[in-house]
């Protein structure tokens, strides 16, 4: 069974581009999730998919971070426009299950530099 | 709120050396609770987790008990290899919003 899935593994970035992360989800997933990890600090969540639908979105920076999930499958998160301060770690994970003792799969991340 | 406290890295050690990284928690309700790894270059892992108090999460060699009293779930290992080089998460699920709270992570370094 193929893993969570992220495109790109980098990008490097203008301040005031705009880039478009990708996230596969495990097939069968109803449950998607966007983190960040800056500079080295902790992982912070960003939002919570349930099938198509934002379940939480209260980690979502401000309103330059756009996050769609089309059909309820893959998802893409979009920075528009980029600032230096949202350089790190974009990690996607995906669950099955609706109960807090679910195990979440993490992909492998999508490293962002912006200059 | 809801908050994952981690001792702070790097953590140097020889191999076969015993492994203790600290985690405590603080939680409403009774969160589960996690370790992960990221290995250089690799995403994160799930290494072990625990879903009630007194559970004990172990996976290649690590080990890690859920402690309510003391709010902590440090993570072990009895003798540590050079492949065990990785940075350490504790992470915490939120029973009502399901996300997860992390740590800021532990870096290890272990030496031949």
């Amino acid at each position: 069974e193929a893993g969570v899935t992220q495109f790109p593994s980098h990008s490097v970035i203008e301040k005031g581009q705009t880039v478009t992360l990708r996230c596969d989800p495990i097939s069968g997933h109803d449950n998607l999730y966007w983190y960040r990890r800056v500079m080295g600090k902790e992982i912070k969540f960003l939002l919570h998919f349930v099938k198509e639908s934002k379940q939480d979105e209260s980690g979502m920076p401000n309103n330059r971070f756009l996050a769609e999930r089309t059909g309820g499958t893959y998802s893409t998160l979009k920075v528009q426009p980029a600032e230096l301060e949202d350089s790190g770690v974009y990690f996607c994970a995906s669950s099955q299950g609706l109960a807090g003792q679910e195990t979440q799969y993490f992909g492998p991340g999508t490293r962002l530099l912006v200059l | 709120g809801d908050s994952v406290t981690q001792m702070e890295g790097p953590v140097t050690l020889s191999e076969e050396a015993f492994l203790t990284i600290n985690c405590t928690y603080t939680a409403t309700g009774y969160p589960s609770l996690f370790w992960y790894v990221q290995y250089p270059g690799e995403g994160l892992q799930l290494l072990l987790k625990a879903t009630k108090a007194d559970d004990k999460g172990s996976n290649k060699g690590f080990e890690a008990t859920y402690r309510k009293e003391t709010t902590s779930f440090h993570l072990e290992k009895g003798s540590v290899q050079v492949s065990d080089s990785a940075v350490y998460f504790c992470a915490l699920s939120d029973m009502g919003t399901y996300k997860y709270i992390f740590g800021t992570g532990t870096r290890l370094k272990v030496l031949a």
